[in-house]
């Protein structure tokens, strides 16, 4: 089961920022938190990982509250493309155990608005 | 450097064929996930393998159900016998270790007629 919790859905604005909640209260001190989204049902693309620090990159910004339990993907400038289901994934990284798996949970679709 | 290439990107087969899925990762990584997405539902976990080896098949169905990844070749889930239950976007993805981040492919799309 997903140990994330994310709205169903939101709606952004042409050319504004898109701010995306997500829920991970009971994330462990070594899983990250990953982002990916789902453009109608094309293979999912990732988009940012982080563990504590704040990160970003080409394509968006993820913070991350100093006691981790929740993030948000920031979307500087949302274009009609970026319109997708948006996955928040908390997961490990030690492959002996079974939490390196990518769990999909329901996601956000993020309408972007002409 | 290609992506995670999955062919084919359309298949359909009658009740009681047998459905080949292939997956070419990309260049370098050695970790292949697979994934089903029925329609109208979420990514599912299925397998985790590395070359040769099985790691984690926990979300395989017990029966009809396969996947390898050889030394040499892409990954392949095979599906016997598919049933109209079957159809789905299977989607495979590459990381070169069981850590950081994985690539998906396009996605095969199996219709069961």
């Amino acid at each position: 089961d997903a140990k994330t919790t994310q709205p169903p859905s939101m709606d952004c604005a042409e050319g504004r920022a898109a701010n995306l909640p997500c829920n991970h209260s009971t994330i462990s001190g070594n899983e990250y938190v990953y982002w990916y989204r789902q453009i109608h049902s094309q293979g999912p693309q990732y988009i940012i990982h982080g563990l504590k620090n704040n990160e970003t990159n080409e394509m968006a910004s993820l913070i991350i509250t100093e006691d981790r339990k929740s993030s948000t993907l920031i979307l500087p400038h949302a274009t009609l493309r970026d319109t997708a289901v948006y996955y928040c994934i908390v997961r490990g990284q030690n492959s002996g155990g079974s939490n390196y798996k990518l769990t999909f949970g329901k996601g956000t679709l993020l309408t972007v608005n002409p | 450097n290609a992506g995670v290439m999955q062919n084919p990107r359309h298949l359909v087969r009658r009740r009681g064929q047998e459905a080949r899925l292939r997956c070419s990762p990309m260049k370098g990584h050695s970790h292949v996930y697979w994934y089903r997405q029925l329609p109208e539902e979420g990514l599912k976990f299925m397998v985790y393998l590395q070359k040769e080896n099985i790691i984690d098949e926990s979300g395989m169905p017990k029966e009809r159900f396969s996947a390898e990844f050889p030394k040499e070749g892409p990954s392949i889930l095979r599906i016997q016998q598919v049933v109209r239950g079957d159809s789905a976007a299977y989607f495979c993805a590459s990381s070169p270790s069981g850590a950081g981040e994985a690539f998906f492919g396009q996605g095969t799309r199996l219709t069961v007629v």
